[in-house]
């Protein structure tokens, strides 16, 4: 069973709202990643890290920031959130030696 | 441009009854390729691994194939479940050097099984 964790499973805000979906693992990975998911539709990759202090964006622009401060904490922060931004976030972090996706179960975000 | 495509889009089929996931890609350098199980509103957990040299691989009722040379992979899962209810997704890494690597997701298969 995967060690990847995100707060809050649901969430349910006003527009302009400040938000920070939280991401942490515990199988020391380097590599994390965060997707973004509309409902039947695919993964897109919208941040990933290489490790501390590495932040890149990913395939699909996204208003939002993330930050790697520490080996397990990948989170993500919108400054002021719209209803454009509700979809569903996955977080992700790869074991470098097989390669293999670990997922953490999603945060679901509503921006009323 | 590397590409994933899934087939069918969507699958309904009678518990107990066999069924046929496709994967075509065109991604290269290929390094491996994986079939997750996504349950709605989870998050995707890893079913099979496929590497180059491999064509077949099983995991329980699920099997998952590999024809390197036509670029396309199959998962068939025996005897369904309505457990089996899920999305899956096929997703093909290519090794872009370095000791890095790129994951280009399919869009996935959605299936139903009913009673």
């Amino acid at each position: 069973e995967a060690d990847i964790y995100q707060t809050p499973r649901y969430l349910v805000i006003g527009t302009g709202k400040k938000i920070t979906l939280e991401c942490s693992q515990t199988m020391g990975h380097d590599k994390m990643y965060w997707y973004q998911q509309d409902p039947g539709m695919e993964l897109h990759l919208i941040h990933y890290s290489y490790g501390v202090n590495s932040t890149e964006k990913g395939d699909l622009s996204s208003e939002s920031t993330v930050s790697r401060i520490r080996t397990e904490h990948f989170p993500l922060t919108l400054e002021s959130a719209r209803p454009s931004h509700t979809s569903q976030y996955l977080c992700a972090s790869r074991d470098q030696n097989t390669g293999e996706l670990f997922f953490g179960e999603g945060s679901r975000l509503t921006v009323l | 441009k590397n590409q994933v495509e899934q087939s069918p889009q969507s699958l309904i089929i009678l518990e107990g009854k066999n069924c046929t996931l496709q994967c075509n890609y065109t991604v290269s350098p290929f390094s491996n390729l994986r079939w997750y199980k996504q349950d709605t509103g989870r998050g995707p957990v890893s079913l099979t691994i496929m590497t180059f040299s491999e064509n077949t691989k099983s995991n329980g009722r699920y099997t998952a194939t590999l024809d390197a040379d036509t670029k396309q992979s199959s998962l068939h899962i025996t005897a369904s479940q309505l457990s089996d209810s899920a999305s899956y997704i096929c997703v093909v890494s290519a090794n872009s050097g370095a000791g890095s690597y790129q994951l280009t997701f399919g869009k996935g298969t959605k299936l139903s099984v009913i009673p």
